[in-house]
Order: C-alpha cells, then structure tokens, then sequence
C-alpha cells in the first residue's frame, strides 16, 4: 500500500536548467496537489490537478512553472530555467476525490539551484 | 486571504515535560485544521485533524484543541520524549482545497 512517491529526492541544477519534478499519487487518488516550501517558510499551495485537468493554479508563478497530470504516468512539476529563488523543498500530495478530502503528502524533492 | 501563525518559532525542552504549541489564524470561517510533524529531509505525517464543529482531537500522548470564534488552535503534547523532536506545522483547511500553512514550530526534547 504505497503512499505518495516523489522523485528525484535531491536534485540539483544550474541557472537556466530545466528541473522536471515527479509524483505518483496513492494507487486509486486521481487528484493532485503540489506544495512549495521556501527556506523558513511555510508550505505554499501551487496548484491542483485532475486527471488531464489543471483544476487550480492560482498559486503558480507566473513564467516558467508548469504542471500536468496526464492520464498514464505520474504528474510532472517542471520548471524552465531555473533561478537560485527557485531552490525549495516541493511537496505532492494526493486525494481520493477532491473538495474536502484528505491529503496524503509525499516525501518532497529538494531542488538546490547553483 | 487566510494567514496562518505559528509560535513559538522554536522551542527546546527537557524530556519528561508537557508542553504547548501554538497556532492562530485570521479568518474564522474554517471546515478544519490539521497538524502535522515534519522530520527533517522527510515528509509530511498528518498527526491530528480536528473538524470545525469539534473542540478537540486526541491520540495517545497528542491533544488539539480548536477555538474557531477566536482563530486559535492548541496542541498539547504530554511527556515529551527525544522522539518527539521534530517540526510541528498547523494548516487551515478554508473554503476551497488549498491547505494554508504556518511556518511550524521546531522542537527539541533533550535527554
């Protein structure tokens, strides 16, 4: 009964490098979330996806950040030419269904930008 | 916009001792709140959540309580172990799906 999976654990890029960034919800949950933690910050809701859906995104930077689910594979946060304020710990988490239900949090990647 | 504070920032104890963490929020209309521990380099491990209509969630030596009229949350962590080091966040679940986070309370139970 695996949980949330992210992977790379670690991952390290250099300025102007793309960071590719995977999940793979609880077996059965087709509703995703990922979070942003900053270095002595709280955890920041990005967006929230269905199954080939962006449902919400309202809190995704602008430029450079996109996120998609689709329907074979896990979900993919992949972000375009990084920049050191991009080096955080990004979470995933899960849903069975979406609305008020539970999320299950993944062990988070840690992207370190030099 | 929901603002979510944690305090203290820190906290050291020795072991054996009770103690109190802190969590207040600015927006009243909540469906629930959460906490969780995080360990560091891990995840999130959800520990508590305590619906709206409820005053307090317990499990084994972890005690919440919510008071939404005055947006404020305690959690209560009786005889603290080495074990328990780690850090404590809360996160407000309001109108939607998004969870809101404080910045957690980190802490250290010594030997």
């Amino acid at each position: 009964n695996a949980g949330v999976m992210q992977n790379p654990r670690h991952l390290v890029r250099r300025r102007g490098q793309e960071a590719r960034l995977r999940c793979s919800p609880v077996k059965g949950h087709s509703h995703v979330y990922w979070y942003r933690q900053l270095p002595e910050e709280g955890l920041k809701f990005m967006v929230y996806l269905q199954k080939e859906n962006i449902i919400d995104e309202s809190g995704m930077p602008k430029e450079r950040f996109s996120a998609e689910f689709p329907k074979e594979g896990p979900s993919i946060l992949r972000i375009q030419q990084v920049v050191r304020g991009d080096s955080a710990a990004y979470f995933c988490a899960s849903s069975a269904t979406g609305g008020l239900d539970t999320q299950y949090f993944g062990p988070g990647t840690r992207l370190t930008v030099l | 916009k929901q603002e979510v504070t944690q305090i203290p920032a820190a906290l050291s104890v020795p072991e054996g001792e009770n103690l109190v963490l802190n969590c207040s929020f600015t927006d009243s209309a909540i469906y629930n709140l959460q906490w969780f521990r995080q360990d560091p380099g891990k995840g999130l491990t959800s520990l508590l959540l305590i619906q709206s209509s409820q005053r307090e969630q317990t499990s084994g030596r972890l005690n919440a309580s919510l008071d939404k009229s005055s947006g404020r949350s305690t959690l209560y962590i009786a005889a603290s172990q080495p074990g328990d080091s780690a850090t404590y966040l809360c996160a407000v679940r309001d109108s939607g799906y998004a969870l809101n986070f404080g910045k957690g309370t980190s802490l250290l139970v010594t030997p």
